[in-house]
């Protein structure tokens, strides 16, 4: 399986922009790059997913290098309730395991 | 919707007792999975399933039974509770299996073994 490198933990202020980085220097031709997070004493919640243009929805934006070894997942305005263990992960196309490695514990600060 | 749904919330066992973590989702969902989280890291698979009566092992499967008689419905079965499970487990469902396809995750059991 193609592994990410996120760093350990990150902090940002409130209502500033946040830019959550992912290495995945291994990826191939059909992984997804999909981003969860988890939020204090939650189950994980899907934020966004693309595989090689960037992407926006309601919650984020997600820009992904030319070469995709490597992403890059964008709050806009973090808010407090943004503060949350984010992973960054990669799907192949007929994957039915995620694998979650450490991810990147943003903490937001007011 | 309800989304997906687990039950209980919260469990213990002494080592050597048997239970059943309860997952259901009214999404119609064709694809269910179990992971189990341990303090600080990420999930882990242990079963999943593409399908009513289709169902496989994931990373960490050794210890737990599913079964998927239901579209709805996806249990998870510790047969013999040992100390090494005490753990939260989380049941999620998507419409597919697929890399294109959103996973939803239920709210976790914390489970405690003694």
């Amino acid at each position: 399986d193609a592994k990410t490198t996120q760093p350990n933990s990150m902090e940002s202020n409130e209502e500033e922009p946040v830019h959550l980085p992912c290495n995945h220097s291994t990826i191939s031709g059909t992984d997804y790059i999909h981003w969860y997070r988890q939020l204090p004493s939650q189950g994980p919640e899907y934020v966004i997913h693309g595989l090689t243009s960037n992407v926006n929805n309601r919650m984020a934006s997600l820009a992904i290098a030319e070469d995709r070894k490597s992403s890059t997942l964008i709050l806009h305005r973090a808010t407090l309730r943004d503060a949350a263990v984010y992973y960054c992960i990669l799907r192949d196309e007929v994957d039915n395991d995620m694998r979650f490695g450490a991810g990147t514990r943003l903490t937001v600060k007011p | 919707n309800a989304g997906v749904t687990q039950t209980p919330k919260f469990q213990v066992l002494k080592t050597g007792q048997s239970m059943t973590l309860q997952c259901a989702q009214d999404m119609n969902h064709e694809y269910m999975s179990w992971y189990r989280q341990d303090p600080g890291m990420g999930l882990r698979l242990i079963h999943y399933s593409v399908g009513a009566g289709i169902t496989d092992q994931g990373e960490v499967p050794n210890g737990y039974n599913v079964s998927r008689s239901t579209t709805e419905d996806f249990p998870l079965r510790l047969l013999s509770a040992a100390p090494s499970q005490t753990s939260v487990y989380f049941c999620a469902s998507s419409y597919q299996g697929l890399s294109n396809y959103e996973q939803y995750f239920g709210p976790g059991t914390r489970l405690t073994v003694t």
